[in-house]
């Protein structure tokens, strides 16, 4: 248990579907990224928020959403996919001014049909 | 863009030290080594980091070359449950940076048998 939360675990949706994911820290964490990990493939850094602001944005298609309401809580808005989008994302979270590591939670597992 | 170099697997026999090598040529003076875990389809998990010293705690070492241009994570005595997907990363960590985020290569998995 890492204090990095990740719902749901499992996802299966239609290409039409919209639906959320959603990721919570109470470590006091400032900073937040959204990972993206696709079978056979490297971990790839979708979104970087720092103090709730979206400091970055890696070429992410736009049918990918975020939102970081506070500091606490980031979600993932995701809306007619493809079914290459299937992945482990991955939410990970750190304290910048104490400068801890990464703390991961344990994803969610997406699948589009 | 990852800036390490890993070999893609290894395997060690249990209760024996696994030696994990990681090539950084490019490092800069600024950035850190890092190294993760990831079990099977669970998030990453922190291991150990350094700059130049050697680093111990009560998971793994971490050896670094003096010119800082390789790495090697060492797990004493390694168990069944240690088999994973390691990751070896470099990254600037200046407090209050914003910067920090890690980019992963593929790692190396780590199998060992009984």
């Amino acid at each position: 248990e890492t204090g990095v939360t990740q719902t749901p675990r499992h996802l299966v949706m239609g290409m039409t579907n919209k639906k959320s994911l959603k990721c919570e820290q109470h470590l006091g964490h400032n900073a937040m990224y959204w990972y993206k990990q696709s079978a056979k493939k490297p971990l790839e850094l979708m979104f970087v928020y720092n103090f709730k602001e979206q400091t970055e944005n890696n070429s992410v298609p736009s049918r990918f959403s975020p939102e970081c309401p506070n500091s606490s809580h980031l979600f993932l808005h995701l809306h007619t996919l493809q079914p290459e989008d299937s992945a482990l994302y991955l939410c990970a979270s750190r304290d910048i001014r104490e400068n801890t590591e990464a703390f991961f939670g344990q994803g969610t597992r997406l699948t589009v049909v | 863009d990852a800036k390490t170099t890993q070999p893609p697997s290894m395997d060690c026999a249990e209760g024996r030290a696994a030696n994990l090598p990681c090539n950084h040529s490019t490092i800069s003076g600024n950035e850190y080594v890092y190294w993760y875990r990831q079990i099977h389809s669970q998030g990453p998990q922190y291991i150990i980091h350094g700059l130049k010293n050697n680093e111990t705690n009560e998971m793994a070492s971490l050896i670094i070359t003096e010119d800082r241009k390789s790495s090697t994570l060492i797990l004493p005595h390694a168990t069944l449950r240690d088999t994973a997907v390691y990751y070896c990363i470099v990254r600037v960590t200046d407090r209050g940076s914003t910067l920090g985020r890690l980019y992963f290569g593929r790692g190396t998995q780590l199998t060992v048998w009984p």
